[in-house]
Order: C-alpha cells, then structure tokens, then sequence
C-alpha cells in the first residue's frame, strides 16, 4: 500500500523568509510525486510533480521541491515567502507502475506566513 | 479556474432526502474521480472512472451511488447519508492515468448532513 505522511499540521514563517513543508512517502517501486495547494472554498490546484530526471523540481508560484530517494522524502520549498502564499498544501503519490488511478495524499499541512 | 466544474457549491440535506453532486470537464480527459476532504484526514479517493468505465470503488458504502454517463461528466447520488458524511466533495479529472498525468480538480461540493 502507498502512503504519504505530512509530519506537520502548520509550519508558520514570516514573510521573506525560506519555507520548507515537509513530505516522506512510501511506495512500492519508483514514486510519482505531487504537491497541491488549497486556498480556502476553492479546490486543489497543481503545484509541481517529479515523474523522473533532476531530483530538483521547479514549479508554480516560486515554488520548487527534492526528490531524495534514500530519505524517501519530497520536502517543498520557496526561498522567500509571501503572504499570499498561505494556504493549505497536500503532498500526494503514486506508484509509476500498477498504481493505476491511485493518487494518494497526506493530511495537508497548513502555511501561515506573516507579515 | 481548473475546467473542472462542481454544482451545487454548498448543499444542507436531512439524512432522509436524496440529492445529487454534479461534476463537469472540459479538458478532454478520459478520466474522472470523487474524493472526500475531512478535517485533519488524508484525502479519501472515493470512485475512479475511466472512459466511463468504473475502475475503482474504495469501499465507499452504498448510499453513495456514482454515475458517469460519458467522459465529460460526473454525478454522486446521495441518499440516506449520515452525519458523519458531512465534508467536502471534491471531483477531479486526468488525461492518463497511467502516466505522470495531472489531476485537476474542482472547487468541491461542501455536503452538511443535519
């Protein structure tokens, strides 16, 4: 069974400092890997996936994330935060072979950057 | 806006009544999923459809009835639910499933249960 686990429930920065969000993940074989933001009444939107290639993943809104196979991690990342940026983040898996429509999230991991 | 599409935003039902959730997409997608969102939960992927087809029943009980008459779009009927089935509803849509594919998802159904 795939699983992903979001250790924190909120992570709170002040703006313009790096934030880090925080995803392991446990799947048979190699990992697709998703992260998704919801900012509230509205549904998940897409941030950045690894499929395969350069472990380093550079997505929307300034946002990037590393693939480390050994850790088994996908931790988020933004080098400066803005407020704008507070929401709710899903990390989400699937296996890239016989996990057919399977996407797997974690419990999400609220953001709170300040002023 | 994704191109995913939900109707209605907001629905209060007796646990006697029965309704129905609505998704639409038109991203030319082939595949088509309900998840639930509970508070502190993981999200619960419910139902999968693939060209129609209902590939996938996460062992969602049964006064929760999906429907997909074409690839386009969606429905959940809703009958006899429980308190605890209050959440958000949320659909989503992918190209192929069996590759890297994104999933795009609505804005959700916000269900109460009275």
């Amino acid at each position: 069974a795939q699983s992903v686990a979001q250790p924190e429930d909120q992570v709170n920065v002040a703006e313009g400092n790096p934030l880090t969000v925080k995803c392991t993940y446990s799947v048979s074989g190699n990992p697709y890997l998703f992260w998704y933001v919801q900012y509230p009444n509205r549904g998940l939107q897409f941030l950045l996936k690894y499929i395969t290639g350069d472990n380093l993943v550079k997505g929307s809104y300034g946002f990037e994330a590393e693939f480390n196979k050994s850790q088994t991690s996908f931790h988020l990342k933004k080098p400066s935060a803005l407020v704008s940026d507070s929401a709710l983040y899903f990390c989400a898996v699937r296996a890239s072979w016989g996990g057919g429509n399977k996407l797997t999230f974690g419990t999400g991991t609220q953001l709170k950057v300040e002023l | 806006e994704t191109g995913v599409t939900q109707t209605p935003r907001h629905l209060v039902m007796g646990m006697t009544n029965k309704k129905s959730l609505k998704c639409e997409q038109h991203l030319g997608h082939n595949a088509m999923y309900w998840y639930k969102q509970s508070a502190k939960k993981p999200l619960e992927l419910m139902f999968v459809y693939n060209f129609k087809e209902q590939t996938e029943n996460n062992s969602v009980p049964s006064r929760f009835s999906p429907e997909c008459p074409n690839s386009s779009h969606l429905f959940l009927h809703l009958h006899t639910l429980q308190p605890e089935d209050s959440a958000l509803y949320l659909c989503a849509s992918s190209q192929d499933p069996l590759a890297g594919a994104d999933w795009y998802f609505g804005p959700g159904t916000r269900l109460t249960v009275t």
